[in-house]
């Protein structure tokens, strides 16, 4: 069965440097999120990417994130200078379609634990 | 402010038990609801739910969408300890276009 993966389980970095999560969407999925959830407490919707460009974002989602589909397969979320409250669990997602339509749901990967020192 | 609420937060039962999650949100324009089950890591779809009044049934679990109360419950029935795990309400909203606001969760403990 088609999944979601991500890279890396789990990171561990120093507060100011820049980080990218890797996650590898199902492959004939369209649509494309990152989500984050700090130990504790609930998951929170960052952004999601349609069509080679950002379609939504919260206001989490600060000019030090960005995201980027570099290839067919990839898509990524960079951090640019990581504060220690960025500390969290990313979860990146795939549907078929985008939110609103009766064949939407949102795959899931596995999650990348993120830990700013 | 789209916001999404669940109760209780945290529900310890015993195997065989009956159980019912609420959620409740307001939100301008809603599109649709959506249920989790998150155990270790990432979340996993249960239902989605548009239509007020229809129940969807996946095994021991039900749920049902009530417009009116701007609610909606996930039920499941003869809990098995396989069911402890955070479940997650979401909500899809016409005016944030391609997000979703989760709620808090309500964590499930289900014991021998």
């Amino acid at each position: 069965e088609p999944e979601v993966t991500q890279t890396p389980s789990h990171q561990v970095t120093q507060m100011g440097q820049e980080v990218i999560l890797r996650c590898v969407p199902i492959s004939n999925h369209l649509y494309f999120y990152w989500y984050r959830q700090i130990l504790g407490q609930k998951v929170e919707f960052l952004v999601s990417f349609y069509n080679n460009e950002i379609s939504e974002k919260s206001e989490i989602f600060d000019d030090q994130f960005s995201v980027e589909r570099p290839d067919g397969s990839n898509f990524t979320l960079k951090i640019r200078s990581t504060k220690l409250e960025d500390s969290a669990m990313y979860f990146c997602a795939s549907s078929p379609t985008g939110t609103g339509s009766y064949l939407n749901e949102q795959f899931f990967g596995p999650g990348t634990r993120l830990t700013v020192l | 402010e789209d916001k999404v609420v669940q109760s209780p937060l945290s529900l310890v039962v015993h195997e065989g038990d009956t159980v019912t999650l609420n959620c409740s949100y307001e939100v301008t324009n809603f599109r649709s609801l959506l249920w989790y089950k998150q155990e270790k890591k990432a979340p996993t779809f249960l239902f989605m739910l548009t239509s007020s009044g229809i129940e969807k049934k996946s095994g021991r679990l039900s749920s049902i969408l009530d417009k009116k109360e701007l609610s909606s419950i996930l039920n499941i029935t003869a809990t098995q300890t396989g069911d402890s795990a955070i479940y997650l309400c979401a909500v899809e909203a016409e005016t944030s276009y391609d997000k979703v606001i989760f709620g808090p969760g309500t964590s499930l403990s289900v014991i021998p």
